[in-house]
């Protein structure tokens, strides 16, 4: 069973730096595209990047403007997204998600989320 | 990016309703057009992928259709727990980017 495992609620200050993880299982994590999504309180979603973890191949969103690093550890079968310099906007669930194959497959499996708080 | 618009953005209907929701992409997008369902507090699932294919496990009264930059959802006749927000999300080009959402209620 394809499972992809979160790290827990973080809380954060402002101007501060995490990173959480995402442990896929069930399937050869090299072979399959590992994406985040954001989704602010009480809005819609937003796509961040992905990684392949075969060779951590990676696509951002531009939007982030430097501020998200998005990072694959194959021996561990886990993604990571980093953030830095956090804004009280940042407040968010981060979901992992995988892609079904190559590029331009849908997100068949995602994390159960990771809840981010940043506050003074 | 491609600028994804849904429609409804809301939409009250009941039990036994045929219920479609629209997404029109900003440009053409051929079949590359997923759709989720999001209940509150849980993360998002894949109801259909490639515009029109049933993902496994998802029940037969939803379906998909469209290409380019006109694409339905349908729910056939509506059950209680069809209750939720769905998305659809463009994967033609990076970034992906993702409808608003339309909130079905009861």
């Amino acid at each position: 069973e394809v499972q992809l495992v979160q790290s827990g609620a973080e809380v954060k200050k402002p101007g501060e730096s995490l990173r959480i993880s995402c442990k896929g299982s069930g399937y050869t994590f090299t072979s399959s595209w590992i994406g985040w999504v954001r989704q602010m309180p009480g809005k819609g979603l937003e796509w961040m990047g992905i990684i392949y973890p075969g060779d951590s191949d990676t696509r951002n969103n531009p939007s982030s403007q430097g501020q998200v690093t998005i990072s694959a550890d194959k021996s561990i079968s886990t993604a990571y997204l980093q953030l830095s310099s956090l804004k009280a906007s940042d407040t968010a669930m981060y979901y992992c998600v995988r892609l079904r194959g190559w590029l331009q497959s849908p997100f068949d499996y995602w994390g159960q989320g990771t809840l981010v708080t940043v506050s003074s | 990016d491609i600028q994804m618009t849904q429609s409804p953005s809301s939409l009250s209907a009941s039990v036994g309703d045929r219920v479609t929701i629209t997404c029109r992409p900003s440009q053409s997008i051929s079949s590359y057009l997923d759709w989720y369902q999001q209940k509150p507090g849980k993360a998002p699932k894949l109801l259909i992928y490639a515009a029109s294919g049933l993902q496994s496990g998802v029940p037969s009264r939803f379906s998909g259709s469209g290409s380019g930059t006109d694409f339905t959802l349908t729910i056939s006749s509506l059950q209680p727990e069809d209750f939720a927000t769905y998305y659809c999300q463009q994967s033609y080009s990076i970034p992906y980017t993702f409808g608003q959402g339309t909130k079905l209620e009861i």
